[in-house]
């Protein structure tokens, strides 16, 4: 149990157009999900916590107007990369949280984007 | 804020050997947990142990097991017996211990293990 996935896995785009990443919990709901980056051969980095039917939080340095998070049920988390530029190209991983099982995360399998 | 730090960029055994993987933290903070993920080739994020900071009784898990020492703020990982199958990156990661709801995890920078055979 417990599987979060994600689509797509790979996307690549040209510069100045939007990608819409999706992350669905298939087998449980998610009160909670959150949004991570990961630059090649680093670590990730928390870009936003995504609630159920209110708007996310973004983490410090996080342009929100360019990262639009939409969590409008309880297995699905969409993350839009609006104007995509070459610096937006990394991987994208979400997690997803039960409510009141503290200290469970389920990560997605990621999403590589890159922007030509 | 919080901060993790994992000071081994890359670590080499020989397969059957045991490897420790240092971490420490810094917090301000009194409930939290503390989690060692691997990072295989496929990049698909693995939990490997979790510690809750209020436990003194240290976490195992077959061949990882910890040794967290709260005072210090310190969370190594200790794994016996390595295997070729545990080659990957290994994050050290911390999360405030929120009520019923979950913050996110920061992450170190992570340790490259490779297991030689």
């Amino acid at each position: 149990g417990a599987v979060v996935s994600q689509h797509p896995s790979r996307v690549i785009c040209k510069s100045g157009t939007s990608v819409k990443i999706e992350c669905r919990s298939l087998d449980f709901q998610a009160t909670t999900m959150f949004w991570y980056r990961q630059f090649p051969k680093k670590s990730l980095m928390l870009m936003a916590t995504s609630n159920e039917g209110s708007k996310a939080t973004y983490e410090q340095g996080v342009e929100k107007d360019k990262f639009l998070i939409n969590h409008a049920s309880l297995t699905l988390s969409t993350l839009t990369v609006t104007s995509a530029h070459p610096e937006d190209s990394s991987f994208y991983i979400c997690s997803a949280f039960i409510a009141h099982q503290p200290g469970e995360q389920f990560f997605g399998p990621g999403t590589r984007l890159t922007v030509l | 804020a919080q901060t993790v730090t994992q000071s081994q960029p890359e670590m080499s055994v020989q397969e059957a050997e045991t490897v420790t993987l240092s971490c420490t933290y810094d917090t301000s903070e009194s409930n939290y947990y503390l989690f060692w993920y691997k990072q295989p080739p496929s990049r698909q994020m693995i939990l490997v142990i979790r510690q809750e900071a209020y436990k003194q009784q240290n976490a195992t898990e077959n061949r990882f097991s910890v040794n967290f020492q709260k005072a210090a703020k310190s969370f190594s990982l200790k794994i016996s017996d390595s295997q070729l199958g545990d080659t990957a990156m290994y994050f050290c990661a911390f999360m405030k211990r929120s009520g019923g709801g979950a913050d996110g995890l920061t992450f170190g920078k992570g340790t490259h293990l490779i297991i030689q055979p």
